[in-house]
């Protein structure tokens, strides 16, 4: 157990039905990171926050796929209008910012075991 | 811009066998390269990052691998395979960006060990 929680694991859902992920970080990080992982495929980055501020969504897959983290703990995932081609894993992963000599990202992630989607 | 391959997405060893899942990268900066570990129903497991310093890194689990910019290469090692390292294991490279890049994972190589 890797401390990040992801609410539910599996879900169920028909097409054109609106669908909402949580996930609850490492309770001192204070960055959440979406990622996308299809079969057969390595996790997709989506976005990611640093406290409650979202840094990057310009990965985000569509206008359909948004993201919140309104006080800077857990975060939600939510997809409008789902289509087949949105069944995938959904992950979420945690970090805490360290400042090193260069700049970079290189925290290590704690990832959540993920969502399963299934969208028929 | 970076991206990562990984060849091979199965690799089958003998336990006890000398365990070499290989990664390459591309980067347009120099890289932060980390090496990640999936067991079933199971979150992604950090195994190994390269950042500065020191090329040959070592690791959970006694993985180890070597950053050679050379070859723009990051294969992981293991001297002997044991039933317990069946897993997918994940290359993935980062650049600057304090975070804003986000990692960039490789298709993934699953591990199979003979008994």
């Amino acid at each position: 157990d890797t401390g990040v929680s992801q609410d539910p694991r599996h879900k169920i859902t028909k097409r054109g039905q609106n669908v909402t992920f949580r996930c609850d970080p490492i309770s001192e990080h204070n960055r959440l990171y979406w990622y996308r992982q299809t079969l057969g495929q390595g996790p997709e980055f989506l976005t990611y926050f640093q406290n409650e501020a979202q840094l990057e969504k310009s990965r985000l897959l569509s206008d359909r796929f948004s993201a919140e983290r309104p006080k800077g703990s857990f975060s939600t995932l939510e997809i409008q209008r789902t289509e087949q081609g949105d069944s995938a894993m959904y992950l979420c992963a945690s970090s805490l910012e360290q400042v090193y000599g260069r700049s970079g990202y290189n925290e290590k992630l704690f990832f959540g075991s993920g969502t399963q989607l299934s969208v028929l | 811009a970076q991206s990562v391959t990984q060849l091979g997405s199965h690799v089958s060893v003998s336990e006890g066998a000398l365990v070499l899942l290989r990664c390459n990268y591309s980067s347009s900066v120099p890289p932060y390269l980390f090496w990640y570990v999936q067991y079933p129903n199971q979150g992604l497991q950090l195994l190994l990052k390269y950042t500065t310093g020191a090329t040959l890194v070592k690791g959970i689990n006694g993985f180890e691998a070597e950053f050679k910019k050379s070859e723009t290469s990051f294969h992981l090692t293991k001297p002997s395979a044991h039933m317990s390292d069946a897993a997918e294991y994940f290359c993935a490279v980062s650049g600057r960006g304090g975070g804003a890049d986000g990692l960039t994972f490789g298709k993934g190589t699953h591990l199979i060990i003979q008994p």
